[in-house]
């Protein structure tokens, strides 16, 4: 079982609709990440965040460090949304990035 | 101004070959990493470097050899390719190896093994 879920695995939406994608994972964490990886390959760092809620434009990343649980919201969903998302943390004990396997999002018009 | 740099952005190659990717970063960064994506799309870390010095190495074959000749650049060095090191690797920079640091990833070097 990895460290780090992700679900689902799929989503297709329509633009417009609000998406949630979940993260769970099962270590003591420093940080937690979510990355977006868009068709051309480049990883972006959308959050990183250890506590609490934080937003940018319309996405929105919040975590529950009782619960080992974050999520990832897009309002108002747009093709430009469509790519690959990605949670990954950081352990207290550890250096790098452990990850997810991806959620990949396709937002038709 | 790129902040992670690699090159090449593709390597084709053929199997038994030696081949080198290079990564920069111009963020005045402490840590550096390198992380495999294989055909799944899953990232895993192989190597790890603070200040030059090797902090994290993975389980990867050996064949795999990093070098840091400054803070600002490390560089892969694979040996004896074979099909399997087909992949995307990343190269990441952080300004520190420890706690609430976020990662810049470079472009990725797309590695094709024939």
């Amino acid at each position: 079982k990895n460290e780090v879920e992700q679900s689902p695995q799929n989503l297709t939406a329509q633009e417009g609709e609000f998406i949630t994608i979940n993260c769970s994972y099962s270590v003591g964490i420093s940080a937690l990440h979510w990355l977006q990886q868009h068709p051309g390959g480049g990883i972006v760092s959308l959050f990183m965040l250890s506590s609490g809620k934080k937003k940018h434009g319309r996405l929105i990343a919040t975590i529950n460090i009782q619960e080992k649980h974050s999520s990832l919201h897009i309002t108002a969903s747009h093709p430009r949304d469509s790519a690959v998302y990605i949670c990954a943390v950081r352990s207290q004990a550890g250096t790098a990035l452990i990850f997810g396997k991806g959620t990949t999002l396709s937002v038709s018009s | 101004d790129t902040a992670v740099s690699q090159t090449p952005k593709y390597l084709v190659t053929q199997m038994g070959n030696d081949k080198s990717i290079k990564c920069e970063q111009n963020l005045g960064h402490d840590t550096m990493y390198w992380y495999k994506q294989d055909s799944k799309k899953f990232l895993k870390i192989m190597f790890s470097y603070n200040n030059k010095e090797l902090i994290i190495n993975e389980t990867v074959p050996n064949r795999f050899s990093p070098k840091s000749p400054d803070k600002a650049h490390l560089n892969l060095h694979i040996n004896s390719l074979e099909l399997g090191d087909s992949a995307v690797y990343f190269c990441a920079s952080s300004q520190a190896s420890s706690g609430y640091n976020e990662q810049f990833f470079g472009p990725g070097t797309r590695l094709t093994v024939l």
